[in-house]
Parts: C-alpha cells; sequence; structure tokens
C-alpha cells in the first residue's frame, strides 16, 4: 500500500480556516484520495475522497496537487467540534484500507 | 438511523473467555471490515468481507475469527481472550469494494481484558 505522511498535530483557531496537509509521493495513477476525522470517543466518520480534481462537500474542501503527490483538506471555518484527530487515506486496487496516525487537530476558542 | 450498529458497547472479560462482537449494518453494503484501536494509536485492521460469503485476513488477524453471517452481519469472535486484545474495536461497511466509496464505521466496542 502506498503510504501517507502528515504531521502529528496542529492548532488553529476557532473560526479560521485550516489547511491539514498530506504527502504522497509513491502514489500511484489508480489511487483514490481518502480523508476521514475522528472524533474523541468515536469512531472515524468518512470526511471526502477525490482522484485528480479538487472536490467540495458540506463538510471540507480537497485540494490536489496537480502531480498527485500531495493533498490538503481545508475547513473552511474551523469550530470547536472540528476538533480530531484526521487520516489521510490512499485507497488502491485492494479491496481494504489501511490508517496511518493522522493529524489530531487542536482548536483553539 | 441508517448506519451501522454495534453489540455490546462495553465488555469486561477474564483472561481465556470467549466472546463475539456483532456488528449489523442497514444500508445494503457488500464489504464490511473489522479494526481494533489501541490507546493513542491509528486504527489496524483485523479481518475484512469484501462480500457476502468471502473473509480475508487483515493486518492483525491472530486470537480472532470472523464470520459473515449474511448480507447485514459480520461478527468478530475471541475464542480464548488475552490482556493484548484489550481494545476498542470498530465495525465499518462501504458499499463495494471500489475505490471511490467510503467506509462507515459504528460507534466501537470498547472490551477490557483482565
Amino acid at each position: 500500500d502506498a503510504k501517507t505522511t502528515q504531521p502529528n498535530s496542529m492548532e488553529s483557531n476557532e473560526e479560521e480556516p485550516v489547511h491539514l496537509p498530506c504527502n504522497h509521493s509513491t502514489i500511484s495513477g489508480t489511487d483514490y484520495i481518502h480523508w476521514y476525522r475522528q472524533l474523541p470517543s468515536q469512531g472515524p466518520e468518512y470526511v471526502i475522497h477525490g482522484l485528480t480534481s479538487n472536490v467540495n462537500n458540506r463538510m471540507a474542501s480537497l485540494a490536489i496537487a496537480e502531480d498527485r503527490k500531495s493533498s490538503t483538506l481545508i475547513l473552511h471555518r474551523a469550530t470547536l467540534r472540528d476538533a480530531a484527530v484526521y487520516y489521510c487515506i490512499l485507497r488502491n486496487r485492494d479491496d481494504k484500507i489501511i490508517f496511518g496516525k493522522g493529524t489530531r487537530l487542536h482548536i483553539l476558542p | 438511523n441508517a448506519g451501522v450498529t454495534q453489540t455490546p458497547k462495553f465488555q469486561v472479560l477474564k483472561t481465556g473467555q470467549s466472546m463475539t462482537l456483532q456488528c449489523a449494518q442497514d444500508m445494503n453494503h457488500n464489504s464490511m471490515y473489522w479494526y481494533r484501536q489501541d490507546p493513542g494509536m491509528g486504527l489496524r485492521l483485523i479481518y475484512y468481507s469484501a462480500s457476502e460469503g468471502t473473509t480475508d485476513k487483515g493486518e492483525v488477524p491472530n486470537g480472532y475469527n470472523v464470520s459473515r453471517l449474511n448480507k447485514r452481519e459480520f461478527s468478530l469472535r475471541l475464542e480464548s481472550a488475552a490482556p493484548s486484545q484489550t481494545s476498542v474495536y470498530f465495525c465499518a461497511s462501504s458499499k463495494n469494494r471500489e475505490r471511490n466509496y467510503g467506509y462507515t464505521f459504528g460507534s466501537g466496542t470498547r472490551l477490557t481484558v483482565v
């Protein structure tokens, strides 16, 4: 499985945008980029995914570099409820996905 | 609400006891998965079932067995629990094995083996 690299932790102020980076330099052409988040004491929650083009949904935006070797999850206006661990995952032709350690996002009031 | 239901939510076992963790989804998903999460760690895949009637090992299958009872249900069995199996267990499902579908997770079973 291709691997991803994320910062261990990040901080952001409430009501400001947050940009969570992910490096995946060994990504293959058929890998989808998925993002999940895990709120305290809860199961992971799907956030967004994409292949080549930038993607938007009600939760976040996903910006994918032109060479696909990196991506950025964008939370447009962080709230305290967005404090969580965010996982960047590559999903390939195998059925399963493997989680890394993710980025712990702290939101400062 | 539609989703993935796990039972029980909490369980304490003595070393050597057996138990089955239950998981059911009502989204007509084909693929189902079992993960464990130890304190401060990411999730590790135990077993998965790409479709009804099939199961495959994940990263950490030793000490566990699974049964895909039907399309809705995927159970995880600990035959002889060990303290190293103390963890939070998450079940997940996905519409199918295709790369462009996300997973839906349950809320977890917190298991303590003493």
